[in-house]
């Protein structure tokens, strides 16, 4: 059973507006979760993370919202540019899973020029 | 210095093979962990070493033997592997506490034949 989903495979959006990923997890002692990027033939690369404490991070173009009562949190991507399409990865932890990380299936981002 | 190192970057190997990937970090992270990637799947965790002891064992069979010689260093060795077996291997390495931000390297490409 998927802890961690990502519903969407994939997402087109066209340069310049708002890209919106999302997340949805069924554990509800996940309380840290982190967005990676991952190019083709690369190792995922660290977006942002959020820790349950917050419902809202931003850091640049990238904003994760996280609401805890719905176990869903998404990101936002704004403005998109050609250079942000890659496969993103939604990742969850839980205190008690000390240092392990539960990813979700990734969403394929096409960002159109 | 904020990179993991990995290599090789391809390997072949027959399924009598025995073979080595290697990962380095000079981050002074105090945790690392193999990950296996298959096609259009997230991360899976393999191992974890903490403080280089094996913390984390997630049922790999034992065709695959991790070793941590130092803090730095992290070794997956390889021997009768199957051809599902073939997948990105990823290294990864965080700070050495609960619930970090877990920094990849760029994945060694393994083809078992």
């Amino acid at each position: 059973d998927q802890q961690v989903k990502q519903n969407s495979p994939s997402l087109s959006v066209q340069e310049g507006r708002i890209s919106i990923l999302n997340c949805d997890y069924t554990n509800s002692m996940f309380d840290y979760f982190l967005w990676y990027k991952k190019y083709p033939a690369e190792g995922p690369t660290f977006l942002i993370s959020i820790s349950s404490i917050k419902d809202k991070n931003e850091d640049g173009r990238f904003t994760v919202f996280l609401n805890k009562s719905a176990k869903h949190l998404s990101l936002h991507i704004v403005p998109s540019q050609p250079g942000d399409s890659a496969v993103y990865f939604c990742a969850a932890s839980a205190r008690n899973y000390g240092q392990n990380f539960v990813f979700g299936p990734g969403t394929r981002l096409s960002v159109l020029p | 210095d904020t990179e993991v190192t990995q290599t090789p970057k391809h390997l072949v190997m027959g399924m009598t093979n025995k073979k080595s990937l290697k990962c380095e970090q000079h981050m002074g992270h105090r945790a690392m962990y193999w990950y296996k990637q298959k096609a259009k799947k997230p991360p899976e965790l393999m191992f974890v070493y903490s403080y280089e002891k094996l913390s984390i064992n997630e049922s790999v069979p034992s065709r695959f033997s991790p070793e941590c010689p130092n803090s730095s260093l992290l070794n997956l060795h390889l021997h009768a592997l199957q051809p599902e077996d073939s997948a990105l291997y990823l290294c990864a390495s965080s700070p050495g506490h609960l619930q970090e931000t877990q920094y990849f390297g760029p994945g060694t490409r393994l083809l078992v034949l």
